[in-house]
């Protein structure tokens, strides 16, 4: 099976922009995480999402926000960006059988 | 809601030495899982280890050993005659119902 994944790579913005990162699941899986990682925050769990509906939100604001299609792929938006948003954003999914999360390579972000 | 703990920041070793990577968690559940996560380089985390609070054996893959103590609520990772591949950060982790909660990371260090 083909793994996560995620487009673009890399990305740059600027202040006050928004951003919309794609997440591709494994085939069959349904839920679908999205985590930001900074090198003060660590890795923070942003939503999750199973069958086109949010389950989870992690304690982020409300400039972060997230959908997912039928076919389980993901999109996550960030409006009005702002400088600490400069992260490495990555994608998990799973089958609705198992705790295991896959991760894909992940989108890094900078914001100037 | 878990917490999980990694108290090692950093730890450098040298090619074939054995090192272990400390995991405590806290839960007031009484099933739960543990995980244990590679972050080479390259950003993508790689899925190393699920573990149920009911299976207390330890158990190995390779060069790869866990040891799983509900008594002190730990979670350990010993790498058996370490490589230089084995350079990364290590994540030990815990979900809550379908939230991930990472520790914040052992960065290893393996030198030729």
């Amino acid at each position: 099976k083909a793994g996560v994944t995620q487009t673009p790579r890399y990305l740059i913005k600027t202040r006050g922009q928004q951003v919309t990162l794609s997440c591709s699941p494994i085939s069959g899986h349904r839920s679908v995480s999205w985590y930001q990682q900074t090198p003060g925050q660590g890795l923070q769990f942003l939503f999750e999402y199973f069958s086109e509906t949010q389950r989870n939100k992690g304690n982020f604001p409300g400039r972060f926000s997230g959908r997912q299609f039928s076919n389980s792929r993901s999109e996550m938006n960030v409006s009005t960006l702002e400088l600490g948003d400069s992260a490495l954003y990555l994608c998990a999914t799973r089958d609705s059988s198992s705790y295991e999360q896959y991760f894909g390579p992940g989108t890094r972000l900078t914001v100037t | 809601a878990q917490k999980v703990t990694q108290a090692q920041t950093e730890i450098s070793v040298v090619e074939k030495e054995d090192v272990t990577l400390d995991c405590v968690y806290e839960t007031r559940d009484t099933t739960y899982y543990l995980f244990w996560y590679k972050q080479p380089p390259s950003g993508e985390l790689v899925f190393l280890i699920r573990r149920n609070s009911f299976d207390e054996q330890n158990e190995i893959s390779g060069r790869y050993s866990w040891n799983f103590q509900k008594s002190t609520s730990s979670f350990n990772f010993t790498i058996t005659a370490s490589q230089v591949v084995d350079s990364a950060v290590y994540f030990c982790a815990a979900p809550d119902f379908n939230k991930f909660y990472f520790g914040s990371g052992t960065k290893l260090n393996v030198k030729p």
